[in-house]
């Protein structure tokens, strides 16, 4: 399967932890975009990478709130310090390009539920 | 601030029949429209997109209409089968940008058999 591959695919973490998300983007694709849905919502986008950059975080909370997209290896979303109100799905996307026409492709996402 | 407004959040179609979902926006700027069908604790999935420069764009039984001076798009399905039965998403983005898609909050179909 060449998709998105998001994991884990549920996270449980009390509050005070860290969570860490991570995204294989699909084959040839190079950018990056994370996205969080909360119950009875659309998805909320969060921040948007290439590799080794970040292009637009206008959707991240200022605080507790990471992301990198490393030369080698997966995407992460980090968030520090979890707090209830970050219980959510986090859905990460792929297009080969950024800035142009081409849909980007999710994966299943992350289930997080904070304790 | 929601720039994206699927107004009904859900809809009942019986089978064989036609299904319109409608999506509004606000955002004058948004130049490129897609719809995503999304099933319980799956990702979304791309069904259909739409440039600003065109008003019609058709694949297979999924067709998207696209009036501009209404700032409306709708996703016409036709005809409705029970595998239709999902949470479709209308999302947009701008050229201007950095094409982050700003989504709607979601219409559930139900396809009758």
């Amino acid at each position: 399967n060449a998709g998105v591959m998001q994991n884990p695919r549920h996270l449980v973490r009390r509050r005070g932890q860290e969570a860490r998300l991570r995204c294989s983007p699909m084959k040839g694709h190079s950018h990056v975009y994370w996205y969080r849905q909360l119950p009875e919502e659309g998805l909320k986008f969060m921040v948007y990478l290439q590799k080794e950059n970040i292009i637009d975080e206008s959707g991240m909370p200022k605080e507790r709130f990471s992301a990198e997209f490393p030369k080698e290896g997966p995407s992460i979303l980090r968030i520090q310090q979890v707090v209830r109100g970050d219980s959510a799905a986090y859905f990460c996307a792929s297009s080969a390009q950024g800035r142009s026409n081409q849909p980007q492709h999710f994966g299943d996402g992350t289930r997080l539920s904070i304790l | 601030d929601q720039q994206v407004k699927q107004n009904s959040p859900s809809l009942s179609v019986q089978e064989g029949r036609i299904s319109i979902l409608n999506c509004d926006y606000t955002n004058s700027m948004f130049d490129y429209f897609l719809w995503y069908k999304k099933y319980p604790a799956e990702g979304p999935t791309f069904l259909i997109s739409i440039s600003s420069i065109k008003d019609k764009n058709e694949d297979g039984r999924f067709t998207v209409f696209l009036n501009k001076s209404a700032k409306h798009l709708s996703l016409h399905i036709v005809p409705s089968q029970p595998g239709d039965s999902a949470v479709y998403f209308c999302a947009a983005s701008a050229s201007s940008g950095t094409y982050k898609y700003i989504f709607g909050t979601g219409t559930r179909l139900k396809v009758l058999a």
